[in-house]
């Protein structure tokens, strides 16, 4: 069974930091992974999608990579602000279903 | 091209009653499927729809039901509702096939008094 977990949980920089997130999983047969962010009682902003054959993606100031041998995937934050507040999600699609599997988020505060 | 929409924003019900969910696919997408999110935690997945018919569905008792219209929109329906069905609702479209990008929509906020 494909279990998603996140650290840290909660996160708190000043504005202009480098951040890294992690991303770890228990079975490593993934179709993709994808990285999202989810402000305060609203939906899903995909940010990043990393095919299983890849290793890493980029977004403007976002970094994502992807270690499918050791389950983990990690999503680097370059200067980050106080807009980037926000909690950031990681799902994980495996073989043979047709569901994300996401970890608990982790809480992220960027104050001026 | 239009983003997925979700109908209503929030809803208020209590326990026993019933209630439907929309969602809007986004354009050129043709499966739909719904989350459940309670507060803090990650999104659960309840089931999917492709071609009209459910095509994989999580750990959720029959209660919960849906249905795929030929313009690829998509109802989820809670009957009995329970204290613990108070959660948010997302769905999410995609392309058929394991390497689709999954796109959320904003979500339809329920409280079950």
């Amino acid at each position: 069974k494909q279990e998603v977990t996140q650290i840290p949980a909660a996160l708190s920089v000043p504005e202009g930091e480098n951040l890294v997130l992690n991303c770890s999983f228990t079975d490593s047969a993934i179709y993709n992974l994808q990285w999202f962010r989810q402000d305060p009682g609203k939906g899903l902003t995909s940010l990043l999608l990393i095919q299983s054959s890849q290793r890493e993606q980029t977004s403007g100031r976002l970094n994502a990579s992807l270690d499918k041998s050791s389950g983990r995937s990690t999503l680097y934050i370059a200067a980050s602000q106080p807009g980037d507040s926000a909690t950031y999600l990681c799902a994980v699609l495996s073989y043979n279903t047709d569901k994300l599997i996401f970890g608990t988020g982790t809480r992220l505060q960027v104050f001026p | 091209e239009t983003g997925v929409t979700q109908s209503p924003t929030h809803l208020i019900k209590t326990r026993g009653q019933q209630v439907t969910l929309r969602c809007s696919s986004q354009s050129g997408h043709n499966t739909v499927s719904w989350y459940q999110q309670a507060l803090g935690q990650g999104p659960q997945f309840i089931f999917q729809y492709y071609r009209e018919e459910e095509n994989g569905r999580g750990n959720f008792p029959p209660r919960f039901s849906g249905l795929q219209f030929p313009n690829y929109s998509s109802e989820l329906n809670v009957n009995a509702l329970e204290l613990d069905d108070s959660a948010l609702y997302l769905c999410a479209t995609g392309l058929a096939g394991g390497w689709s990008e999954q796109f959320f929509g904003p979500g339809t906020r329920l409280t079950v008094l």
